[in-house]
């Protein structure tokens, strides 16, 4: 166990649904961060908050959105996706996202199907 | 883009060999890191490396870097079927934030 949670572990939804995907981090980190992890293509950063604040957003399209009440919990609300929007979506924490040597900490992810 | 790309993509050995797994750069870094990740599962941090270090271990893994060719490599000594898994490489420059590659998978058979 790395000291992320990630709810649920598997999400099949349809296009028109809306869901949310859970993070919890139990190690006092500031930062948090969610991925995408497509079949054959880098691991893909999404969004990164930073002591509460997002000071990442990497062209995510909005029927992504992100939301952060407080260092510990991160979440991530899907509303009228897309079938490639398919992957595995793993949170991640760190110390803090401002500084050098950040060793991240990854939950077991999320495998999210759009039918 | 400072992301790492490892090489090769796809490697299959028997256990007790030896497995090395090369990641390559574009511009300058601050450190790199390696994580492994088991089929489905989130990535695990295995070693840091900074970019003063010339060589690091840890238990049966042995990092190289080398900034002036912009590479690293990740040595697994006497391999074993339980370290099948994925090999990532993360770059940290300007950002603070570490660049994943599209990662090594390593098949051990026993």
């Amino acid at each position: 166990e790395t000291g992320v949670t990630q709810t649920p572990r598997h999400l099949v939804m349809g296009m028109t649904n809306k869901k949310s995907l859970k993070c919890e981090q139990h190690l006092g980190h500031n930062a948090m961060y969610w991925y995408k992890q497509s079949a054959k293509k880098p691991l893909e950063l999404m969004f990164v908050y930073n002591f509460k604040e997002q000071t990442e957003n990497n062209s995510v399209p909005s029927r992504f959105s992100p939301e952060c009440p407080n260092s510990s919990h991160l979440f991530l609300h899907l509303h009228t996706l897309q079938p490639e929007d398919s992957a595995l979506y793993l949170c991640a924490s760190s110390q803090n996202a401002d500084g050098a040597y950040n060793e991240q900490f990854f939950g077991p992810g999320t495998r999210l199907t759009v039918l | 883009s400072q992301q790492g790309e490892e090489d090769p993509q796809a490697l299959s050995i028997q256990e007790g060999e030896n497995a090395t797994m090369n990641c390559s750069y574009k511009t300058s870094i601050n450190n790199l890191q390696w994580y492994r990740q088991n089929s489905g599962r989130g990535l695990v941090h295995l070693i840091l490396i900074r970019s003063n270090e010339r060589e690091k271990h840890s238990g049966r893994l042995r990092v190289t870097l080398d900034t002036s060719k912009k590479s690293s490599s990740l040595l697994i000594t006497a391999s074993r079927a339980a370290d099948t898994a994925s090999y990532f490489c993360a770059t940290e420059g300007g950002s603070y934030i570490p660049t994943f590659g599209r990662g090594t998978s390593l098949i051990v058979h026993p």
